[in-house]
């Protein structure tokens, strides 16, 4: 399997665009997770999908973001419009179930000038 | 609320020492998993170990074994015969509804 994999690694963007992340899961795991990390915040749990179907949004900071899960092999993560606060890493991460071990992707580093 | 403390945000250790990293944590349920994760500066983030809540036998995989003791709500990790690989931001966690929750990591450097 490749593992969870996301999409941009890098993205540079200016304050006001609109993001996009993508992520696609390891085949067969039901539960996705969108985090985000920064040196000042750590690791934040945005979002988590069940069977594509979102569970807890609490994590997700203001209604600039959102998230979708369309279908079992894909989800994104938006943001519009963009802020410079809002540069950090965000990973995805996929389990089989919501109390299992979570695989992450690489990351997607996000930098909003 | 913290949930996940992991007490030493920095470590440092000789090559081929053992060093062991602390982790406290706190939940009212009996049955639940417990993890280590590992991030190098690839930033890729590694599951090192886990440990289920209901197992007395405390974990091990390779040069990584974990002291879990259930009733302190304590989960430390020690890495024997530390190598360069090892350098990283190491993150304690354990399962709580149908997430994961995150200590703030403790980073481990290896002095050669």
């Amino acid at each position: 399997d490749a593992g969870v994999i996301q999409s941009p690694r890098h993205e540079v963007t200016e304050m006001g665009q609109e993001v996009t992340l993508r992520c696609k899961p390891i085949s067969g795991h039901n539960s996705l997770f969108w985090y985000r990390q920064t040196m000042m915040r750590g690791l934040e749990l945005l979002i988590y999908f069940n069977n594509n179907v979102p569970i807890d949004d609490s994590g997700m900071p203001e209604d600039r973001f959102s998230a979708k899960m369309p279908n079992a092999s894909f989800s994104t993560l938006k943001i519009q419009p963009s802020e410079p606060r809002d540069s950090a890493v965000y990973f995805c991460a996929s389990s089989l179930t919501g109390t299992d071990t979570q695989y992450f992707g690489p990351g997607t580093r996000l930098t909003v000038l | 609320a913290q949930t996940v403390t992991q007490s030493q945000p920095e470590m440092s250790v000789q090559e081929a020492e053992t060093v062991t990293l602390s982790c406290t944590y706190d939940t009212s349920e009996s049955d639940y998993y417990l993890f280590w994760y590992k991030q190098p500066p690839s930033r890729q983030m590694i599951l090192v170990i886990r440990q289920e809540a209901y197992k007395q036998q405390n974990a091990t995989e390779n040069r990584f074994s974990v002291n879990f003791q259930k009733a302190a709500k304590s989960f430390s990790l020690k890495i024997s015969d530390s190598q360069l690989g090892d350098a990283a931001m190491y993150f304690c966690a354990y399962t709580r509804d149908d997430k994961i929750i995150f200590g703030k990591g403790t980073r481990l450097h290896i002095l050669p």
